[in-house]
């Protein structure tokens, strides 16, 4: 298996852009879940969908963040308008069920100048 | 509610002594208890995880960790570090009937000649 698939590994925005984050997970896993890591706050969970329903976007800053997933392989993070403060590297991660251990895709490395 | 406090931001040791990280948690339900690394410009990768099975689990790299329920620890260790271990770990719990992690702010491990 290719492993959780993001894309892009970096982009590069300006301020008030919309930017669109992707992921695949792998094939078989009913849980996909959406982080964001900074120096400052570590990695902190935004949200995470069950068979492809969102069940906690508790940790989602702001209405200005969007996630969807419209099917099983696909999930996409959506930012709205983007600020400088939404810099960070946005992990996307995958498991098969309740209690396994996560997947993590590489990572996008987001810059909002 | 579930918490993971890791002591300690930075740790260094020098190559071939005893590695030690510690984690505490905190969980109103049994713990399902996990430890992870992250390499530079790279996604978090399972080293182990604890799920009532045995106290002492032993992971990928030579690195083991024990839970203690008495102590609500679940610290990681390795005999002899190596160069290549030099990275951030992060502690975890989950449980409770859910997928959702909580990870703690992490340990960057610093290798030393």
């Amino acid at each position: 298996d290719a492993g959780v698939i993001q894309s892009p590994r970096h982009e590069v925005t300006e301020m008030g852009q919309e930017v669109t984050l992707r992921c695949k997970p792998i094939s078989g896993h009913n849980s996909l879940f959406w982080y964001r890591q900074t120096m400052m706050r570590g990695l902190e969970l935004l949200i995470y969908f069950n068979n492809n329903v969102p069940i906690d976007d508790s940790g989602m800053p702001e209405d200005r963040f969007s996630a969807k997933m419209p099917n099983a392989s696909f999930s996409t993070l959506k930012i709205q308008p983007s600020e400088p403060r939404d810099s960070a590297v946005y992990f996307c991660a995958s498991s098969y069920r309740t209690g396994e251990k996560l997947f993590f895709g590489s990572g996008t490395q987001l810059s909002v100048l | 509610a579930q918490s993971v406090t890791q002591l300690g931001s930075h740790v260094s040791v020098s190559e071939g002594a005893l590695v030690l990280l510690r984690c505490n948690y905190s969980s109103s339900v049994p713990p399902y208890l996990f430890w992870y690394v992250q390499y530079p410009n790279q996604g978090l990768q399972l080293l182990l995880k604890y799920t009532s099975a045995a106290t002492l689990v032993k992971g990928i790299n030579g690195f083991e960790a024990e839970f203690k329920k008495s102590e609500t620890s679940f610290h990681l260790t390795k005999p002899s570090a190596h160069m290549s271990d030099a990275a951030e770990y992060f502690c975890a719990v989950g449980g409770g009937g859910g997928n959702k992690l909580t990870f703690g702010t992490g340990t960057q491990l610093k290798v030393e000649l």
